[in-house]
């Protein structure tokens, strides 16, 4: 049962143009949403986060876009660098569970120079 | 300002053999948790831990799977006679505090496990 779900295994975009990342989740009790990049043979790094209470927030170059009534969302990156290529992690937390973060398959981004 | 630290980075075990991952949290985190990323998939939650206690264990295996975090030293995962589908990379996380809204989770470079 795949409750956060990242369609996408992989984009491929060019140096200064945006990457859009998308994930999709099933449960309406979660209210509370992360972001994490990992690059090979390192951990997840926290990139950005969105309460469901928002529909957006930003930073710097990082843009995450909420749609409750869709169960979506999305991970904006303008411009995209190649240092940005690596794997993006959709997580979720619900508000009854305490460090349980619900994970996403992960899209590998891959921007090229 | 040492980050989560993780070891060994790489484990190879023969199946049966016993399997050891050690975590030590950041300076001040106390609360520890596990997560396992089998291939070509994302990770998934194994165990939360405080000092002495286990507080979420719902993510583990029931069987041959065990966590504890000991008033002193690193957290500890073991896995007892390892099958192949343990092969996996296992992180550690660890947080101030409950994880809950702005607070997010730090995570360790992770552990391969190689069961051969």
């Amino acid at each position: 049962d795949q409750q956060v779900k990242q369609n996408s295994p992989s984009l491929s975009v060019q140096e200064g143009r945006i990457s859009i990342l998308n994930c999709d989740y099933t449960n309406s009790m979660f209210d509370y949403f992360l972001w994490y990049k990992k690059y090979p043979a390192e951990g997840p790094t926290f990139l950005i986060s969105i309460s469901s209470i928002k529909d957006k927030n930003e930073d710097g170059r990082f843009t995450v876009f909420l749609n409750k009534s869709a169960k979506h969302l999305s991970l904006h990156i303008v411009p995209s660098q190649p240092g940005d290529s690596a794997v993006y992690f959709c997580a979720a937390i619900g508000s009854s569970n305490t460090g349980k973060l619900i994970f996403g398959q992960g899209t590998t981004l891959q921007v090229k120079p | 300002n040492a980050g989560v630290m993780q070891n060994p980075r790489h484990l190879v075990r023969r199946r049966g053999q016993e399997a050891r991952l050690r975590c030590s949290p950041m300076k001040g985190h106390s609360h520890v948790y596990w997560y396992r990323q089998l291939p070509e998939e994302g990770l998934k939650f194994m165990v939360y831990l405080q000092k002495e206690n286990i507080i979420d264990e719902s993510g583990m295996p029931k069987e041959r799977f065990s966590a504890e975090f000991p008033k002193e030293g690193p957290s500890i995962l073991r896995i007892q006679q390892v099958v192949r589908g343990d092969s996996a990379a296992y992180f550690c996380a660890s947080s101030p505090w409950d994880v809950y809204g702005a607070n997010v989770l730090t995570f360790g470079a992770g552990s391969r496990l190689t069961v051969l």
